[in-house]
């Protein structure tokens, strides 16, 4: 089955560039969504189709993806991005759904 | 504005069944993919299953194949999650969310989550 690899923590200072990264086999061939949760909430779509923003979320949030690596990266960094962030992609050729292990952001 | 609120969690015995809903509201409930996702305690996102707008098309996480099966009543806004020998690592919240794209639900991110629902398979 397809794995999504991602680093279990990142931490960041306040007004700085935080950048989470989604490792797979050919990513860059997928669709990548980012998904935000906050303790006790559900999650919140923070970038869909590698790089586009939903409405309403901040374009201090973007995203990229090429090769084996997708990346969400947060600019000018506020501590309401303290979250734990998660990569998804369908992946064809199980017809499943699969989300990243998911990255703890702290900031500072 | 979109709303998605499920119920039916609970605790239930290993072996035994469960039964949960999501209520649909402030979308063409009939024109998007939905799908549920669990998370178990302290731990990740878990995608369970999903069904196409119309209910045609069906796909599950293998953990749950053969016991879970997902359903919908567009004529009543709401999808159903069927869950059949519980185990004790099915004990997660249950979110049910909505395909961003209508009649899409294969690529599609999910735009909207549920407040999830909290099931606890214990003897």
């Amino acid at each position: 089955s397809y794995v999504l690899t991602q680093p279990p923590s990142v931490s960041v200072a306040p007004g700085k560039t935080a950048r989470i990264t989604c490792g797979g086999n050919n990513i860059g061939s997928k669709s990548v969504h980012w998904n935000q949760q906050k303790p006790g909430q559900a999650p919140v779509l923070v970038v869909c189709d590698d790089s586009d923003r939903p409405s309403g979320i901040p374009e201090r949030f973007s995203g990229s993806n090429s090769g084996n690596t997708a990346t969400l990266t947060i600019s000018r960094v506020e501590a309401g991005d303290e979250a734990d962030y998660y990569c998804q992609v369908w992946d064809s050729s199980s017809d499943h759904h699969v989300f990243g292990t998911g990255t703890k952001v702290t900031v500072l | 504005q979109v709303q998605l609120v499920e119920s039916g969690g609970g605790v239930v015995q290993p072996g035994r069944s469960l039964r949960l809903s999501c209520a649909a509201s402030g979308f063409t409930f009939s024109s998007y993919g939905m799908h549920w996702v669990r998370q178990a305690p302290g731990k990740g996102l878990d995608w369970v299953t999903v069904i196409s707008y119309d209910g045609t098309n069906k796909y599950y996480a293998d953990s749950v194949k053969g016991r879970f099966t997902i359903s919908r009543d567009n004529s009543k806004n709401t999808l159903y999650l069927q869950m059949n020998s519980l185990r004790a690592e099915d004990t997660a919240v249950y979110y049910c969310a909505k395909a961003l794209y209508s009649y899409g639900y294969q690529e599609s991110a999910f735009d909207y989550w549920g407040q999830g629902t909290l099931v606890t398979v214990s003897s």
